[in-house]
């Protein structure tokens, strides 16, 4: 069964630290995983796409991984700031037409000053 | 910027009533979808649709229907709403290549009384 599971469920963090998210995958076949950011009250964000070539993929302070071996995937913050609070969102994508999408559940990331 | 309208931010209606959400995108986008998400259970798919009248059942279409009479258009349909259709509803389009990523509404917090 395809599936995604992220941990942890919840973090807390100090303003200024760094942090790992961690997204597990069971979907084949695979064609890209995303991290999405959803800030409360709001719609789901694209902060990366990776296609199975892809080892790294940064988009400023934050930088994913996939390790499409162990199917693993990592989301790092890098000198978190408030406005990273959020809920962050793994997604996985099956290679067949473009919507067989399977969520995580998200890990909700509390960053505190 | 892609954007994605939802026509509500918050509705409240009473069960069996006929209750309709209103997604329209302004970048010509082929593929829309409707999800519902709850705490715990993250974002599920109840329909996708990926060009003009053409539609799909996702993962939890039941008690649900949609429409797309325009491309830029869909619309959600309650038949006959009940308090178990209490959640947040996102609506979120795409171009129909594997590896473009989703573009979310803000979502509509819908309670069924």
């Amino acid at each position: 069964k395809n599936q995604v599971e992220q941990s942890p469920q919840s973090l807390i963090i100090l303003e200024g630290k760094n942090c790992t998210l961690q997204c597990n995958y069971t979907v084949s076949p695979f064609s890209n995983l995303r991290w999405y950011k959803q800030d409360t009250g709001r719609g789901p964000v694209s902060l990366t796409i990776m296609t199975f070539s892809e080892n790294t993929k940064s988009n400023g302070r934050y930088t994913a991984t996939l390790d499409a071996d162990t199917k693993q995937s990592s989301l790092h913050i890098t000198a978190s700031q408030l406005s990273d609070s959020a809920s962050y969102i793994c997604v996985v994508s099956a290679a067949q037409a473009g919507t067989a999408l399977i969520f995580g559940k998200g890990t909700t990331l509390s960053v505190s000053s | 910027d892609v954007k994605v309208t939802q026509s509500s931010r918050y509705l409240v209606k009473r069960t069996g009533e006929k209750v309709f959400l209103e997604c329209v995108q302004d970048m010509d986008h082929e593929n829309m979808f409707w999800y519902r998400q709850d705490p715990g259970l993250g974002l599920r798919l109840i329909y996708f649709s990926y060009d003009v009248k053409m539609k799909e059942k996702g993962d939890i279409p039941e008690g649900y229907s949609v429409s797309r009479e325009k491309k830029e258009r869909f619309s959600l349909i309650l038949e006959s709403a009940s308090t178990n259709q209490t959640s947040m509803y996102l609506c979120a389009s795409s171009p129909p290549l594997l590896n473009q990523p989703q573009h979310f509404g803000d979502g509509t917090r819908l309670s069924i009384l």
